[in-house]
């Protein structure tokens, strides 16, 4: 069984801050890791995947993850947050045993701030 | 390629009406996934194909709700009757399925469709 946790539904910042998503996750099995990001009445796109190779994954739009195993964390961070990066993110999960479902975490809403 | 493809975009109904949403995937991907999300439960996988065969539809809430895969560029999921409690935004996704050791399959998503039961 697998699962993600994503702390904070909402997270606020100023344009040019730091942003920092958090996600930790569950799993019995070597895990696959992927961010998708959501923006306003469209559907989930791919932002950065972990596939077990490099631990620090680099992703589209400057964003990037680190996979810590002992933490089982895998937080999306930009440096400097630009406001077309308001949307939701959702981090998920999934196993790379036999049919490859992923699992999705509630989802945290980025807001930006001029 | 255009992506994954969902029709309607919009669809509202009245309460006991049969609903019929509509999902292209990509061509040459094996893997076709539903999914419903509403504020208060998030994104819930329902139903998933492989090779145009329901491989787990533990996800589908009940039997009103049925789906099919009668090719593989084409899937249907069918609600029947509709009740208000099924307003969401329904998600077609599909995927590659990937071999061992290789890249993780990645999900690709459709525009959704938006579904009002009055």
């Amino acid at each position: 069984a697998q699962s993600v946790t994503q702390l904070g539904s909402h997270v606020s910042v100023s344009e040019g801050a730091l942003v920092l998503l958090r996600c930790n996750y569950s799993s019995s099995v070597p895990p696959y890791l992927f961010w998708y990001v959501q923006y306003p009445n469209q559907g989930l796109q791919l932002l950065l995947k972990y596939t077990s190779a490099a631990t620090l994954v680099k992703g589209i739009n400057g964003f990037e993850a680190e996979f810590k195993k002992s933490e089982t964390s895998f937080h999306l961070t930009k440096p400097s947050a630009h406001m077309s990066d308001a949307a939701e993110y959702f981090c998920a999960v999934s196993a790379d045993s036999g049919y490859s479902t992923l699992t999705f975490g509630k989802g945290t809403m980025l807001l930006v701030s001029p | 390629d255009a992506g994954v493809i969902q029709s309607p975009r919009h669809e509202v109904t009245e309460m006991g009406q049969e609903v019929t949403l509509r999902c292209k995937p990509i061509s040459g991907h094996d893997y076709l996934f539903w999914y419903r999300q509403t504020m208060m439960r998030g994104l819930e996988l329902l139903i998933y194909f492989n090779n145009n065969v329901p491989i787990d539809d533990s996800g589908m809430p009940e039997d009103r709700f049925s789906a099919k895969m009668p090719n593989a560029s084409f899937s249907t999921l069918k609600i029947q009757p509709s009740e208000p409690r099924d307003s969401a935004v329904y998600f077609c996704a599909s995927s590659l399925a990937h071999v061992a050791g290789a890249v993780a399959d990645t999900q690709y998503f459709g525009p959704g469709t938006r579904l009002t039961v009055l």
